[in-house]
């Protein structure tokens, strides 16, 4: 069974440019969440979507968006990059609805760099 | 209101002595419990968790936690280390029932094995 399915691997964008990111769940697991991680702060939550709703956002400015469609798959969009969002993007998918009870599978992430 | 506090960022071991990592919480409610491991540039993998019955919880590779509800800890631990056990450890929270619950995750500690 295919795992969580992150795209690109690793992106390099200069400051002001916008960016998507992909990420396709295990197949049967409807809610996906997004984490930022960077050395200095650690994992922090983007959102969480089930059945292309939004359920939960962090607290990260409107720049950051998201969505997911109806196959469950879901991307991310940073508009307007700053140099702080250099950091790796990690997808997680979860079996329940909207619970963490099974525990989340995650990608391996994206590395985004901003220049 | 949850949180988590991993007790050291970086844990070094000889290889074939003990593997204790920390990890305390904060929970209003009762918690389910998580750790991950992340290995250079992979996202996290599920190493055990507890949610209900049994505090002693065995995990993949050998790990094993205990939840103790009169501490407010899940410490995780492997009787012999291995080169291979070099990664990064999370400790992670979330609230027990239903609804759409955001995850709480530690800021992580890293383990060096020395040959």
């Amino acid at each position: 069974k295919a795992g969580v399915t992150q795209t690109p691997r690793y992106l390099i964008k200069t400051r002001g440019q916008q960016v998507t990111l992909s990420c396709s769940p295990i197949s049967g697991h409807r809610s996906v969440s997004w984490y930022q991680q960077t050395p200095g702060q650690g994992l922090q939550f983007l959102f969480e979507y089930f059945s292309e709703t939004q359920r939960n956002k962090g607290n990260f400015p409107g720049r950051f968006s998201g969505r997911q469609f109806s196959n469950s798959r879901s991307e991310m969009n940073v508009s307007t990059l700053e140099l702080g969002d250099s950091a790796l993007y990690l997808c997680a998918s979860s079996l329940a609805e909207g619970q963490f009870t099974y525990g989340y599978t995650f990608g391996s992430g994206t590395r985004l760099t901003v220049v | 209101a949850q949180s988590v506090t991993q007790l050291g960022s970086h844990v070094s071991v000889s290889e074939g002595a003990l593997v204790l990592l920390r990890c305390n919480y904060s929970s209003s409610v009762p918690p389910y419990l998580f750790w991950y491991v992340q290995y250079p540039n992979q996202g996290l993998q599920l190493l055990l968790k507890y949610t209900t019955g049994a505090t002693l919880v065995k995990g993949i590779n050998g790990f094993e936690a205990e939840f103790k509800k009169s501490e407010t800890s899940f410490h995780l631990t492997k009787p012999s280390a291995h080169m291979s056990d070099a990664a990064e450890y999370f400790c992670a929270v979330s609230p027990q029932g239903g609804g759409y619950q955001k995850v709480t995750f530690g800021t992580g500690t890293k383990l060096q094995v020395i040959p």
